[in-house]
């Protein structure tokens, strides 16, 4: 059965680097989606992107991240300079066209900011 | 934006022992997932049920979109169900967008 993988799995940093989780979707898939857990709290929408470009985001996406969808296969979120408070479980999501149909998730990438 | 309210908070069972988790959101959706994220932070998707029931294994989920709730029943449950329970709901916006809202989640453990 296809589904959305995610790498690294963990990823440790130090506050202020650059970091870019990637993500690759189901491969018939045309709408993608960031989302973050602070741990032992609950999932946060990020980003949304259709047709190479953002199509919705959440006040937490500000200027520090950004998404791309550098091939036919990738989707990756950048956090340009990471703060301790980025420390979260990032999950990526994928889904077909129409308006309701089931979102899959990634089993996601744990980001530490030390 | 819309609220997702999930209960109880937290849930401890003896293995073997029944229980129903309960979503109530505040607006209309266009449809609604459970998940099940493991201990190792992992998202399950359970079920994708925009209304009626459906049943797997010894899971089954009823949604009720017209009074804006879910139930989640969990039968003859296992130490491998432990960890928590998420419902989101799913809006439709304009030109097929759609946006995701997670519940505040149910932390159930099962004891042997």
């Amino acid at each position: 059965e296809p589904e959305v993988t995610q790498t690294p799995s963990h990823q440790v940093t130090q506050m202020g680097q650059e970091v870019i989780l990637r993500c690759v979707p189901i491969s018939n898939h045309l709408y993608f989606y960031w989302y973050r857990q602070i741990l032992g709290q609950k999932v946060e929408f990020l980003v949304s992107f259709y047709n190479n470009e953002i199509s919705e985001k959440s006040e937490i996406f500000d200027d520090q991240f950004s998404v791309e969808r550098p091939d036919g296969s990738n989707f990756t979120l950048k956090i340009r300079s990471t703060k301790l408070e980025d420390s979260a479980m990032y999950f990526c999501a994928s889904r077909m066209t129409g308006g309701a149909n089931e979102q899959f998730f990634g089993p996601g990438t744990r980001l530490t900011v030390l | 934006g819309i609220q997702v309210e999930q209960s109880p908070p937290d849930l401890i069972l003896q293995e073997g022992a029944n229980s129903t988790l309960r979503c109530n959101f505040s607006d209309s959706v266009n449809n609604l997932q459970w998940f099940h994220q493991n201990p190792w932070g992992q998202l399950i998707n359970l079920f994708y049920i925009p209304s009626g029931t459906k049943q797997n294994g010894r899971l089954s989920a009823t949604t009720v979109a017209t009074e804006r709730y879910s139930l989640l029943y969990i039968s003859s449950s296992q130490t491998t169900d432990s960890g928590v329970y998420f419902c989101a709901v799913v809006k439709r916006g304009s030109g097929g967008y759609q946006k995701v809202t997670f519940g505040t989640g149910t932390k159930l453990q099962v004891i042997p």
